[in-house]
């Protein structure tokens, strides 16, 4: 299955401090995606990193792809309040749609 | 906003009720899809539309009836649903469905069966 599996599935920090989650597949594919969703809302992407990439930044975001092991992590830093949300990744072949995992909550306490 | 809007935002349904959902995106896209996305369980591809024809039905159940009138528009036809088919409803759309690319998601329609 193309489905990404996150871990931990929950995770609660303080404020300032970097938050990491990790996402675990098992086909080959041609990118993964990270997403964010807030509570009872809709999903927003936040990064895709290609097959060929190994590392990827965005702002407090730092994405690393491992396709030998098949493995991604996602690192906020100095995180904030406003970060608690769930966190997903879908990693996507060439032809498959994305498929879900059941994600990381992530809490950051002021 | 991310151009994708879908109302209602919420609805509560009885059982015999007919309702639908609605979905509009206004990014120029190709491909929309419907997701279900029920508490504890990972979020659930339900339809697949690209170039207005339906390529994907993930073995969902004949009271959910998807119609795709435009690229810009789908909606969600529900008829004698069950309670457990209360969740968040997600529209999402992407520029082109095997692509690369995003997908861009709605705020989702909570619904409740009752």
């Amino acid at each position: 299955s193309q489905q990404g599996e996150e871990d931990p599935q929950a995770l609660s920090i303080q404020e300032g401090e970097n938050a990491t989650m990790n996402c675990s597949y098992k086909t080959s594919i041609n990118n993964l995606q990270w997403y964010r969703q807030n509570s009872g809302r809709g999903l927003v992407h936040l990064i895709l990193i290609r097959s060929n990439e190994r590392e990827k930044h965005s702002g407090r975001l730092r994405v690393t792809l491992d396709t030998s092991k098949k493995s991604s992590s996602l690192l906020i830093t100095a995180s904030r309040a406003a970060d608690t949300a769930s966190y997903f990744c879908a990693p996507r072949g060439s032809q498959g749609n994305l498929i879900f995992g059941k994600g990381t909550k992530l809490s950051v306490k002021p | 906003e991310t151009g994708v809007t879908q109302t209602p935002r919420h609805l509560v349904m009885g059982m015999t009720n007919k309702k639908s959902l609605k979905c509009e995106q206004h990014l120029g896209h190709n491909a929309m899809y419907w997701y279900k996305q029920s508490a504890k369980k990972p979020l659930e591809l339900m339809f697949v539309y690209s170039l207005e024809e339906r390529v994907e039905n993930n073995s969902v159940p004949s009271r959910f009836s998807p119609e795709c009138p435009n690229s810009s528009h789908l909606f969600l036809h529900l008829h004698t649903l069950q309670p457990e088919d209360s969740a968040l409803y997600l529209c999402a759309s992407s520029q082109v469905r095997t692509g690369p690319d995003e997908q861009f998601f709605g705020p989702g329609t909570r619904l409740t069966v009752l």
